[in-house]
């Protein structure tokens, strides 16, 4: 079955950067696209963009050119998603996700947390 | 950006009431070649990844309960939970992948009255 299991919740200063991984498992890693979606506490839901791990080919969100950069390694079927600068605002719960139409796998969620 | 507007933003039921949740898009999502819109829900629990209950605005997700209806084309969306249960209380998210950025409704919390 498919399975996306991501890294453990991170505590980072502001100003740092934090890197988080998503482990595929149950599928061909390089024929799906990894999403990866943002929930603040007690908030709504942002696309962040997507990778394609069979081409490296990625998609951001305008809003977070800059903020967030995807890569993957296939040997592993892991993608990673780094994020800079970290503010306050960064606080929140970072999924991965793979489609069949819409999302219909989800990892755990990452949280990071962003405090000095 | 499309932007989804979801209304209520919470709404409190008794077990066995129907609920209807609505969701609007700033423009269609209706795709003319395959004929289809391109609107999906999604049911949050707390502490809980989002799990995918309709896509192409109707079609239920493998396993979902049929008392999950999804209607709606073009801007206008509605999800319907027929005979409310306790495990249904949670936030739904409405979300369009017509156009990137995929974005998503505010969210409706679904309570117990």
């Amino acid at each position: 079955q498919v399975q996306l299991q991501q890294s453990g919740a991170e505590l980072v200063k502001p100003g740092s950067s934090v890197k988080m991984s998503c482990k595929a498992s149950g599928y061909t890693f390089t024929s799906y696209y990894i999403y990866w979606i943002k929930q603040r506490p007690g908030q709504g839901l942002e696309w962040i963009g997507r990778i394609g791990p069979g081409s490296g080919d990625t998609n951001y969100n305008e809003k977070f050119k800059g903020k967030a950069t995807f890569t993957v390694d296939k040997s592993s079927s892991t993608a990673y998603m780094q994020l800079s600068s970290l503010t306050p605002e960064d606080t929140a719960v970072y999924y991965c996700a793979r489609r069949t139409t819409a999302f219909a796998y989800w990892g755990q969620g990452t949280l990071v947390t962003v405090s000095s | 950006d499309i932007v989804m507007t979801q209304s209520p933003s919470s709404l409190a039921v008794s077990a066995g009431e129907t609920v209807t949740i609505n969701c609007k898009s700033s423009q269609s999502l209706f795709g003319s070649v395959r004929q289809k819109n391109y609107l999906a829900w999604y049911q949050q629990k707390p502490g809980q990844s989002p799990k995918l209950l309709i896509y192409l605005a109707s079609t239920r997700e493998s396993g979902v309960p049929d008392r999950f209806i999804g209607s709606g084309s073009g801007t206008d969306f509605t999800l319907t939970i027929s005979s409310v249960q306790a495990e249904d209380l949670a936030n739904y998210y409405c979300q369009q992948y017509y156009d990137t950025p995929w974005t998503f409704g505010g969210g409706t919390k679904l309570e117990l009255k």
